[in-house]
């Protein structure tokens, strides 16, 4: 089946830089979503990265290798209130459906 | 523009009584796909709606059934609710049903199941 792994949780410093990876099953993907879910919120949207390379949003980048079946979120400059969970999110093609991966929670320490 | 609204925000039940949950999307847009969040499973995919038709189910027992009204707003409803039921439902909209377009979620509803 297809599948989507990311680490559950991380912890960085205010200031600092962090990467949260996810892989996934090669197969059937048609591009990868991440989300910034704050506790007790609503997901809401981070980027989609349908081809191989890196989008940069401001301090959120995105990159996707489709090959290696693997993205990744860089968050520069941390903030406080950048502490969240990332979902990761697959795009399935064919089908109308997405698959998440279980999130990673995201702390940042001051 | 106002977001996706989702009513109500939380609701408590108990076993073996049924709950109907509310999704009204963006304006404009006509997909309106389901989920269940809980703390070990993540996000998993109920089923999704455009132009009043189900165009995909995840893998939910038949408990979990929804529709789409002619104005894109859409309900979600759950028979016989069992304990494992208590979860996060959230909604999201697009504008359209491809798997491309980005979702925008609700608040979601908490459900507790006693």
């Amino acid at each position: 089946g297809q599948n989507i792994d990311q680490p559950t949780e991380m912890t960085a410093t205010e200031g600092a830089i962090v990467q949260i990876n996810c892989t996934y099953q090669t197969s059937g993907f048609n591009g990868l979503f991440w989300y910034q879910q704050h506790a007790g919120e609503a997901p809401t949207f981070l980027s989609y990265n349908v081809l191989d390379g890196l989008e940069e949003k401001g301090r959120f980048s995105s990159f996707l290798s489709r090959s290696k079946g693997y993205s990744y979120l860089l968050l520069k400059e941390l903030q406080m209130k950048d502490s969240a969970s990332y979902l990761c999110a697959g795009a399935t093609s064919g089908t109308y459906k997405y698959i998440f991966g279980t999130g990673t929670r995201l702390k940042v320490l001051a | 523009k106002a977001g996706v609204t989702q009513t109500p925000r939380y609701l408590i039940k108990t076993r073996g009584q049924q709950v109907t949950l509310s999704c009204s999307p963006i304006s404009g847009h006509r997909s309106v796909s389901w989920y269940q969040q809980t703390p070990g499973q993540g996000l998993q995919f109920l089923f999704e709606y455009f132009s009043e038709t189900q165009r995909n189910k995840g893998n939910f027992p038949g408990r979990f059934s929804g529709r789409q009204f002619s104005n894109s707003r859409s309900e979600m409803n759950v028979s016989t609710l069992e304990l494992g039921d208590s979860a996060l439902y959230l909604c999201a909209s697009s504008l359209a049903s491809g798997s491309r377009d980005t979702q925008y979620f609700g608040p979601g509803t908490r459900l507790t199941v006693l």
